[in-house]
């Protein structure tokens, strides 16, 4: 199966610092990277994702960028904001038959005031 | 609507009792699926329903027992539970196809402590 391995596992950065977390994943079958934000006691909620066909796509301050051929994505936060603060998840996924999510182990965003 | 709710939010279970968790989508999602995600970790798959038949279990302890009455219904029976298995239960959903078109909704998730 797929394996998807994240860093850092914490990050902390100053309000308005940008923020980079980058994920690697090791079957070139995934063709699908999306990128989900979890809060304190909810469930993850899906910020971006890109498709293996697209090298970056951008979304007001996040951007995610793809390198298919080193199999590795990396999600960008630019003017971050304390709101910003969660837990970020890469995911990669292909179908087996239905689709199925393989998680990166998570990063700790923590954006000081 | 664009949500997956489940219910319940919260749940304590003794580890004889037999419970069910709920999941429902209203968004004509036909893939739902079921995770279990302990403290600090990542979601980790544990069924996959695609046109209401299962098609993916990942080698879960028959002590879970999913179910998917109708398109819009995903249920999750417990029964004799350890206290291991005290984690985050999260229901998601998506279109068909691959990659799905508009990603995996997930829900808030049931907190289930077993004592």
């Amino acid at each position: 199966g797929e394996n998807v391995e994240q860093h850092p596992s914490t990050l902390s950065v100053q309000e308005g610092d940008s923020a980079v977390i980058k994920c690697t994943y090791s079957d070139s079958a995934s063709n699908y990277f999306p990128w989900y934000k979890q809060e304190l006691g909810k469930g993850p909620q899906l910020i971006i994702d890109i498709r293996s066909n697209v090298g970056e796509k951008k979304d007001q301050r996040i951007a995610v960028t793809l390198n298919k051929t080193a199999k590795h994505f990396s999600l960008h936060i630019t003017e971050t904001q304390p709101e910003d603060s969660a837990v970020y998840f890469c995911a990669a996924s292909y179908q087996t038959g239905a689709n199925n999510l393989f998680f990166g182990t998570g990063t700790r965003l923590t954006v000081i005031p | 609507d664009t949500e997956v709710t489940q219910t319940p939010k919260h749940l304590v279970m003794g580890m004889t009792n037999k419970k069910s968790l709920k999941c429902e989508q209203h968004m004509g999602h036909r893939a739902m699926y079921w995770y279990k995600q302990k403290a600090k970790k990542p979601p980790e798959l544990m069924f996959v329903y695609s046109y209401e038949k299962l098609s993916i279990n990942e080698s879960v302890p028959s002590r879970f027992s999913p179910e998917c009455p109708n398109s819009s219904l995903l249920n999750l029976h417990l029964h004799a539970l350890q206290p291991e298995d005290s984690a985050l239960y999260l229901c998601a959903s998506s279109q068909d196809g691959m990659p799905p078109a508009g990603g995996y909704t997930f829900g808030s998730g049931t907190r289930l402590t077993v004592v």
